[in-house]
């Protein structure tokens, strides 16, 4: 079985500055990993994956993600946050073989201060 | 549209009573999820649909819970003679094979009175 852990529920910052958001999982078989966004009354939006190859994903918006075995991690970063950021983050995890579920964590609000 | 859409988006009934909530997923999607998303409980997995069996029911909290998915496509989950506690965001998703990244749709937001 997959946990995740999101080690803050809530994140301020400035507007152009820096974040990032914590993630670690624990499995006993290899994974894939996923960040998913929610904005307010809305469902979840993929924001970026690894399912193999390159342990850094980035995404359309500037978010990126880095996948560190060694660490058990998968923590997201943005070099300049913008107020559209604002929003609940969610990591999650599913083994390898797609044959569980997605396990998510709780869920990090960044609100993002002008 | 082409993504998943859910309905009604908002519902407000009186304990006891059932309710049915809907999901329309992405077309050509085999797989199908629902989850349920409480107010600092996170996102809970509730049931899983390949094509129109179920192979991981695990997360049904109750047999007030069920669910079932016909032709391959729609989705309803039901709960029966509904509690407070069960006043949640529930989600849908699908994707095209288990394991490849899921599309949710909007929510239903269930109020329990």
């Amino acid at each position: 079985a997959q946990s995740v852990t999101q080690l803050d529920s809530q994140v301020p910052v400035f507007e152009e500055a820096p974040v990032e958001l914590r993630c670690n999982y624990s499995s006993s078989v290899s994974v894939y990993l996923f960040w998913y966004v929610q904005y307010p009354n809305q469902g979840l939006q993929l924001l970026l994956k690894y399912l193999s190859g390159s342990t850094l994903v980035e995404s359309i918006n500037g978010f990126e993600a880095e996948f560190n075995k060694s660490q058990t991690s998968f923590h997201l970063r943005k070099p300049s946050v913008h107020i559209s950021d604002t929003a609940e983050y969610f990591c999650a995890v599913s083994d390898f073989r797609g044959n569980t579920p997605l396990v998510f964590g709780k869920g990090t609000r960044l609100s993002v201060i002008a | 549209g082409a993504g998943v859409s859910q309905s009604p988006s908002n519902k407000v009934t009186e304990k006891g009573k059932d309710v049915e909530l809907r999901c329309d997923p992405i077309s050509g999607h085999t797989a199908l999820y629902w989850y349920r998303q409480s107010l600092g409980q996170g996102l809970e997995f509730l049931i899983y649909f390949q094509g129109n069996s179920a192979p991981d029911k695990s997360g049904l909290p109750s047999d007030r819970f069920s669910a079932e998915r016909t032709g391959g496509s729609v989705s309803t989950l039901t709960i029966q003679r509904t509690q407070q506690e069960d006043s949640a965001v529930y989600l849908c998703a699908s994707s095209p094979d288990r394991g490849q990244p899921q599309h949710f749709g909007d929510g239903t937001r269930l109020s329990i009175l």
